[in-house]
């Protein structure tokens, strides 16, 4: 158990609808990850954010959005759902958000767009 | 985009033998790590290595990293049966200062008991 916890398991919804997946890091640690795996694109990094704010940006789309609380746990948007959304959403946590850290992966959440 | 890619995409290997693993990487890094993920589930750090280093032990598992050829390794000995799961190298690209680590292709290993 990494200590991040993330919901729901699973996701199953409509092309078209808007979804929120919730991340909480592990206890004491600022910065979180959001990544999304599918079997076409593999691992992506999306959108990362240290202490509240957002600290690096990757491959997320407009419909996407993210937020830290602060309470730390994080919030993953999700809208106008398009079939290819479907896939693997991780989030992972570390202690400072620098280079040469270990990143703690949650369970992920399986979206699946029908 | 990818920034590694491991070879071979697949390996499957009697329990027991050792499993070599390959990354390749296309830019500069300041450390690589290795991950692990059994089926459909979350990842797990096995090893960091960076870039001043050479090669690193853990328990069974030796890592390599090459900059010059932008490539690691990951050895993996005495494989066991639980040690089947895909493997993934991740290298940093710094970010203003902070990490955005960047995925290669994934190795899927089955060790066959």
């Amino acid at each position: 158990d990494s200590g991040v916890t993330q919901t729901p398991k699973h996701l199953i919804t409509a092309t078209g609808q808007r979804v929120t997946l919730r991340c909480s890091p592990r206890s004491g640690d600022l910065s979180v990850y959001w990544y999304q795996q599918s079997l076409d694109q593999g691992l992506q990094f999306l959108i990362q954010y240290y202490n509240g704010e957002e600290r690096a940006k990757g491959n997320i789309l407009e419909r996407f959005s993210a937020q830290q609380f602060p309470d730390l746990h994080s919030e993953l948007n999700l809208s106008s759902l398009e079939l290819g959304d479907s896939a693997l959403y991780f989030c992972a946590s570390t202690g400072s958000g620098g280079s040469g850290n270990e990143q703690f992966f949650g369970p992920g959440t399986r979206l699946t767009v029908l | 985009s990818q920034q590694g890619e491991e070879d071979p995409q697949a390996l499957s290997i009697q329990e027991g033998e050792n499993a070599t693993m390959n990354c390749s990487y296309k830019t500069s890094i300041n450390n690589l790590q290795w991950y692990r993920q059994n089926s459909g589930r979350g990842l797990v750090h096995l090893i960091l290595i960076r870039s001043n280093e050479r090669e690193k032990h853990s328990g069974r598992l030796r890592v390599t990293l090459d900059t010059s050829k932008k490539s690691s390794s990951l050895l993996i000995t005495a494989s066991r049966a639980a040690d089947t799961a895909s493997y993934f190298c991740a290298t940093d690209a710094t970010y203003f200062g902070n990490e955005k680590l960047t995925f290669g292709t994934g190795t899927r290993l089955t060790i066959i008991p």
